[in-house]
């Protein structure tokens, strides 16, 4: 079964520092996102991607983030300033479309990355 | 703008008790999607539902059944025969579109759900 890959799946890092997170989407799917989840806490929506462009993003993600498909496969969070508050797990996902409902046209999510700033 | 609320923040019953999780949405889209996700321990997100605005028949996978009510905006989670296993959060999660839509997954708080033995 095709799945979304996730890595690291831990990286530590200290505060100040840039951190990239990789992501690879299932590979025929067109719509890419990251969702932050600060432990204990809901999972959050930060942004989407769609046709190598930026679709939606939340207040959360402000301009110390920035996602980019360098290539056919990976999707990447950068964050470019790590701050404490930046800690949580980050979860990928994709999907094959918007409009359509069929039975494969669910949100598949990675298995995540936990960021930790010390 | 889309709202889920998980009023239950913990519920711990003892294994084989039947329990349900309540989940009640806020949209104004006329067409939506709701889902109910499971995250273990182990941290990742398992996909066990989704169900379109406009099919609000209950459905019944094994020991897991759910009930979406449009008139009272609720999609409760019953867990019939609880196992240990099943010890988790679950969310509850709303979106415009099949796929997560161009804003995603709006998810509730989540409800940690402790299964005794």
């Amino acid at each position: 079964e095709p799945e979304v890959t996730q890595t690291p799946s831990h990286q530590v890092t200290q505060m100040g520092q840039e951190v990239i997170l990789r992501c690879v989407p299932i590979s025929n799917h067109l719509y890419f996102y990251w969702y932050r989840q600060i432990l204990g806490q809901k999972v959050e929506f930060l942004v989407s991607f769609y046709n190598n462009e930026i679709s939606e993003k939340s207040e959360i993600f402000d301009d110390q983030f920035s996602v980019e498909r360098p290539d056919g496969s990976n999707f990447t969070l950068k964050i470019r300033s790590t701050k404490l508050e930046d800690s949580a797990m980050y979860f990928c996902a994709s999907s094959e479309a918007l409009g359509t409902s069929g039975r494969d046209n669910e949100q598949f999510f990675g298995p995540g990355t936990r960021l930790t700033v010390l | 703008a889309q709202k889920v609320t998980q009023a239950q923040t913990e519920i711990s019953v003892v294994e084989k008790e039947d329990v349900t999780l309540d989940c009640v949405y806020e949209t104004r889209d006329t067409t939506y999607y709701l889902f109910w996700y499971k995250q273990p321990p182990s941290g990742e997100l398992v996909f066990l539902i989704r169900r379109n605005s406009f099919d609000e028949q209950n459905e019944i996978s094994g020991r897991y059944s759910w009930n979406f009510q449009k008139s009272t905006s609720s999609f409760n989670f019953t867990i019939t025969a609880s196992q240990v296993v099943d010890s988790a959060v679950y969310f509850c999660a709303l979106s415009e579109a099949p796929g997560g839509g161009a804003d995603g997954l709006t998810f509730g708080k989540g409800t940690h759900l402790i299964i005794q033995p």
